[in-house]
């Protein structure tokens, strides 16, 4: 089946620091792969997605390469702020086609605290 | 486009009690997901539909649990009787086919004492 590991948190930086949050998965097919942000108290929201090898997604300055070959889609950002505190949900979506189009899997989720 | 929208946004009952969770997914989109968030279990899906029809409900705890999908526009996710250990937060998400991506509501935090 599918599944989503991401990398254990809590991750605690200081303002402007470089982060990086793992994720690797397993999955038949291509699926398409997802970041999502949780701020405290509220729903998740889409970060930025790819959904082929090699694409890179971003948005806010972050950054995901989805990479067949190792099956990662890491999450990046070269500067991050105290507004970035999160929780952050790597996920993939199910190949097209197949009765669970549409379903996502889920990592269990990274805690994100920047610091001034 | 307002989102997803779910109600209550709080809730506060106790054992035993009906709790009935309401969401309205965005106009067009025909799919829509049931989660549950706590702290030991992280984001868990309960059960999703497509075009209104239940797809997979295997994460559904239990017969307590049951959700309808009346029309395109409406479900609910009831609870009963409701016990302690389904105090969390209940989170609706909806997408359309064509886009894949998931919108989240705001979501309902639930107590039960």
């Amino acid at each position: 089946g599918n599944s989503v590991t991401q990398m254990e948190g809590p991750v605690t930086l200081s303002e402007e620091a470089f982060l990086t949050i793992n994720c690797t998965y397993t999955a038949t097919g291509y699926p398409s792969l997802f970041w999502y942000v949780q701020y405290p108290g509220e729903g998740l929201q889409l970060l930025l997605k790819a959904t082929k090898a090699d694409d890179k997604g971003s948005n806010k300055g972050f950054e995901a390469t989805y990479r067949k070959e190792t099956t990662s889609f890491h999450l990046e950002k070269g500067s991050v702020q105290v507004s970035d505190s999160a929780v952050y949900f790597c996920a993939l979506s199910a190949p097209t086609g197949g009765t669970s189009y549409g379903k996502l899997t889920f990592g269990q989720g990274t805690i994100l605290t920047v610091h001034p | 486009d307002a989102g997803v929208i779910q109600s209550p946004r709080h809730e506060v009952t106790e054992m035993g009690q009906e709790v009935t969770l309401r969401c309205k997914p965005i106009s067009g989109h025909n799919s829509l997901f049931w989660y549950r968030q706590t702290m030991m279990r992280g984001l868990e899906l309960l059960i999703y539909f497509n075009n209104n029809v239940p797809i997979d409900d295997s994460g559904m705890p239990e017969d307590r649990f049951s959700a309808k999908m009346p029309n395109a526009s409406f479900s609910t996710l009831k609870i009963q009787p409701s016990e302690p250990r389904d105090s969390a937060v209940y989170f609706c998400a909806s997408s359309s086919r064509r886009l894949e991506t998931q919108y989240f509501g705001p979501g309902t935090r639930l107590l039960v004492l």
